[in-house]
């Protein structure tokens, strides 16, 4: 069976300090990856995406940046991190349909509390 | 673009009570749609998912019918229990058609504290 995981699961890092979080997928091949984040008292919002190693699709302007070395290795990073980069990070998978059209749902790791102190 | 309206919350029930959340959406052509669980301190979890109109999703307890006509997808539960406390998400994929790459659009979450 798939499994996604996620590290760490909390992190407390100063302000202009970088930022490295990994996420790992089992038992699948070629998926597509996501990073999502959800700040506090808000839903969650789609930050990346990749369909493939070193593919990677910016949703949103911001002070973060991802990258895909390997089928299933997704890293989300940041040079300096700001007071608004806290909220909960989360990674998902999700397999590619077989057709146009066809949606598979995403499968979500356990997340990542970032707190910028 | 594509979006989800859930109702506001917090949503407070006692246990055995009735539990309707609401969701809708605003989509072009036929996304598929689903219902997220977060337990505290967890990530997400699929509850249920529906991929066409008229379709309806259920699972431990929950159900979700897809409304094309009313653009809706509500979350029902006959008789809650403490251990379904948690956030609800509604999220919708593959509005635009064409490969949308599974990606997720999420309402707001609806917090859900059942009392005993």
């Amino acid at each position: 069976s798939q499994t996604i995981h996620q590290w760490p699961a909390t992190l407390v890092q100063p302000v202009g300090s970088p930022l490295s979080l990994e996420c790992t997928v089992e038992g699948t091949s070629n998926p597509n990856l996501y990073w999502y984040r959800q700040a506090a008292g808000r839903g969650l919002q789609l930050l990346f995406y990749s369909v493939g190693i070193g593919q990677i699709s910016s949703e949103v302007p911001q002070n973060l940046s991802a990258s895909r070395p390997q089928d299933r290795q997704f890293i989300l990073s940041s040079k300096k991190l700001l007071l608004s980069d806290s909220g909960f990070y989360l990674c998902a998978w999700s397999g590619k349909g077989q057709f146009v059209g066809l949606n598979t749902e995403a499968f979500f790791g356990q997340g990542t509390r970032l707190t910028v102190v | 673009g594509d979006s989800v309206t859930q109702m506001e919350g917090p949503v407070t029930l006692s246990e055995e009570a009735f539990l309707t959340i609401n969701c809708t959406y605003t989509a072009t052509g036929y996304p598929s749609l689903f219902w997220y669980v977060q337990y505290p301190g967890e990530g997400l979890q699929l509850l249920l998912k529906a991929t066409k109109a008229d379709d309806k999703g259920s699972n431990k307890g929950f159900e979700a019918t897809y409304r094309k006509e009313t653009t809706s997808f509500h979350l029902e539960k006959g008789s809650v229990q403490v251990s379904d406390s948690a956030v609800y998400f509604c999220a919708l994929s593959g509005g635009a058609g064409g490969t949308s790459y599974g990606k997720l659009t999420f309402g707001q979450g609806t917090i859900l504290t059942v009392h005993p």
